[in-house]
This record gives C-alpha cells, sequence and structure tokens, in this order.
C-alpha cells in the first residue's frame, strides 16, 4: 500500500564505498525527484526525472547518479562515497494536477563513516 | 537562483498559544505549499495556495498567499502537541513542478 517507498532504509558504510538507494512509487506519476536533507533539516533537490528522463541535475557532485529504468522507479548510485554525504535522502514523486503536492518516501539515512 | 527564506528557524509555544511561520520568496511564484514533518518522520504535503491573496483554512491551520504571489504564511491558532514537528513552505515558478524548499519552522509544544 506504500505510496513511495524507498530501500534501505538505513545506510552505514565506510568512506570511499558505493553504494545505491532504491525508490518506487505506486501512484502513477510521471515524475520523481530525490532531495538531500542536512543535519540542519534543509532540503534540497537534487535530481528529477519526467517519465525516465532527466530534467533537473542541480550542482551535485558527478559521484551521485540517478538512474530511472521507468516512470514508477528512481533509484540513487553514490560513488566514493565521503564524510559530507551524511545526511537524509528523500526520493519523492508528483504529477501536475491540481493540487500536485509532492508524496515524499519515508527517507534513507546514510551515515558515511 | 531561486531562493525562498522562511522564519522563525525556531519556535517554542505552550500548549493552547497560537503559532505563525512566515515565507518570502526572492521571485514571484506560481503557487506555494506547505508541508509537515514530524520529527524522524517524512515531509507530508498539508496544502497548495496558487491565486494572488488567497487564503485556506485546515481546521485550527490558516494558509495565506500575498497578493504579489511573494510571500506566505501558516497561522495555527491553539496549539496542541500534536502540531509539533517542522513547517516547511516551498514554492515553483511557472509551469515548473520543481519546488524550492524553504529551511522550515522548527516547532516545539509545552504541555
Amino acid at each position: 500500500d506504500t505510496a513511495v517507498s524507498q530501500t534501505p532504509k538505513y545506510l552505514v558504510t565506510q568512506m570511499g564505498n558505493d553504494k545505491s538507494i532504491k525508490c518506487e512509487q505506486n501512484l502513477g506519476h510521471d515524475t520523481m525527484y530525490w532531495y538531500k536533507q542536512d543535519s540542519k533539516k534543509f532540503l534540497k533537490i537534487m535530481f528529477s526525472y519526467n517519465n525516465k528522463e532527466l530534467i533537473i541535475n542541480e550542482t551535485v557532485p558527478n559521484r551521485f547518479s540517478p538512474k530511472s529504468p521507468d516512470k514508477a522507479h528512481l533509484n540513487l548510485h553514490i560513488n566514493s562515497l565521503e564524510l559530507g554525504d551524511s545526511a537524509v535522502y528523500f526520493c519523492a514523486s508528483s504529477q501536475l494536477r491540481d493540487p500536485w503536492g509532492y508524496t515524499f518516501g519515508s527517507g534513507t539515512r546514510l551515515t558515511v563513516v | 537562483g531561486q531562493q525562498v527564506m522562511q522564519i522563525p528557524q525556531y519556535q517554542h509555544v505552550q500548549e493552547g498559544e497560537d503559532f505563525t511561520t512566515y515565507c518570502n520568496s526572492s521571485t514571484t511564484l506560481s503557487n506555494i505549499q506547505w508541508y509537515k514533518q514530524r520529527p524522524g518522520g517524512h515531509p507530508v504535503f498539508l496544502i497548495q495556495l496558487v491565486k494572488s491573496g488567497e487564503v485556506k483554512k485546515q481546521k485550527r491551520l490558516t494558509f495565506q498567499f500575498g497578493e504579489a504571489k511573494k510571500n506566505s504564511s501558516l497561522h495555527i491558532t491553539a496549539t496542541q502537541t500534536t502540531d509539533v514537528g517542522t513547517y516547511f513552505c516551498a514554492g515553483s515558478q511557472g509551469g515548473s513542478e520543481k519546488l524550492v524548499f524553504g529551511k522550515g519552522t522548527k516547532l516545539t509544544v509545552n504541555p
């Protein structure tokens, strides 16, 4: 029944490792997003895909690579993890119809040690 | 680029007191949205405002969109402990679905 689901919920890893976070939505939305929430709770957009096409690519290190195999899935792969990557990563989806608020996943808390 | 400022950053109230958070954008917005994030949770969509001067109510919550479509406010009447959390405003421009979030106002309520 979960509308936007992310896995894993927690991820603890060492510096230099490569990791992936997966996101799936069953709302039939066309647009999906990755947001990063830092320790001060600031939500910053990273990427957005519309129907598998990248439409927003903010200033994010190229160690971060999104992949959207279909419009219901948006994954995030991170290479060579750094301490500063520690944060909560939220996946979200939306559809341009009134109202079109985002539906967020429950988040992935990434801790790099 | 588009910036959305939100004040105050923190607000601590006694249960039963009112609470207001304010949001200002550096650019004219096509719509503004409000979200609530409970401690340890994820942001949850509350409401969307699109019209200049629009006012919407949800029980004890009142949302306003400024005449110039550059500012907004959320007012909670007679706060309850269930209102605890961080309230975010977020705005978008034109026909874009890209939302720029304010930094949020963290509300704590003393019972």
